[in-house]
């Protein structure tokens, strides 16, 4: 067990790049989850997968931003013309699936945008 | 919709002193329960949690929780804080079937003293 890894941990952009984040869940994971936390909040809730169907997506998640999780292992999330306000941690989190189960977290992806 | 609160934003104690974090949480019945310790540079770490059954909930590193339902409450403690605990702790919620998806308060940052 490897844990949650997520790449890169570090993303400078400038305004309006496109940026694409990868998250490695636990191998015999089936929920990958997605959270985004800026400075001095909690974690928010942006879209979780069940192997490789979205379930559900957060308002949070505008028309720019898309997640994948083609083969329902790793997943992806980017974010298109990224604005200042994009910039926060991006976190993953990973789950076996089951009914009020355990989310493991990886260390996340920080995004800053200049 | 749910909500998580965590009045004190940062709590300073003298190592070797006890410690009780506050949580309430806002919801339509009784969610799942849990608490996150998050150290720089580390991802989310579970605590404890709390589906149903025992209301005092043992966890990892000497912590415990107990869920008081006429309070909607979900408050961490220990006995004996040592320097290492100094992180960010959240408590979060989720939703009684349906995806699990967290709904974290905004932290309570601890600082110990030696």
């Amino acid at each position: 067990d490897t844990g949650v890894s997520q790449d890169p941990r570090h993303k400078i952009t400038k305004r309006g790049q496109n940026v694409t984040f990868r998250c490695d869940p636990i191998s015999e994971h089936n929920r990958l989850y997605w959270y985004r936390q800026t400075l001095g909040q909690g974690p928010e809730f942006l879209t979780y997968f069940q192997n490789e169907a979205q379930l559900e997506k957060s308002r949070l998640l505008s028309d720019r931003f898309s997640a994948e999780r083609p083969k329902g292992s790793f997943s992806t999330l980017e974010i298109q013309r990224t604005e200042q306000g994009d910039s926060a941690m991006y976190l993953c989190a990973s789950s076996l699936g089951s009914l009020a189960d355990t989310q493991y977290f990886g260390p996340g992806t920080r995004l800053t945008v200049l | 919709a749910q909500s998580v609160t965590q009045p004190d934003i940062h709590i300073t104690v003298s190592e070797g002193a006890s410690l009780e974090l506050r949580c309430n949480y806002s919801y339509g019945a009784t969610p799942y329960l849990f608490w996150y310790v998050q150290s720089p540079g580390q991802g989310l770490q579970l605590l404890l949690k709390y589906f149903s059954g025992d209301t005092l909930v043992q966890g990892i590193k000497g912590f415990e929780a107990e869920f008081k339902r006429s309070q909607s409450s979900f408050n961490l403690r220990k006995p004996s804080v040592h320097w290492s605990d100094a992180a960010e702790y959240f408590c979060a919620v989720a939703p009684l079937g349906g995806g699990n998806k967290l709904t974290f308060g905004t932290g309570t940052q601890l600082k110990v003293e030696l």
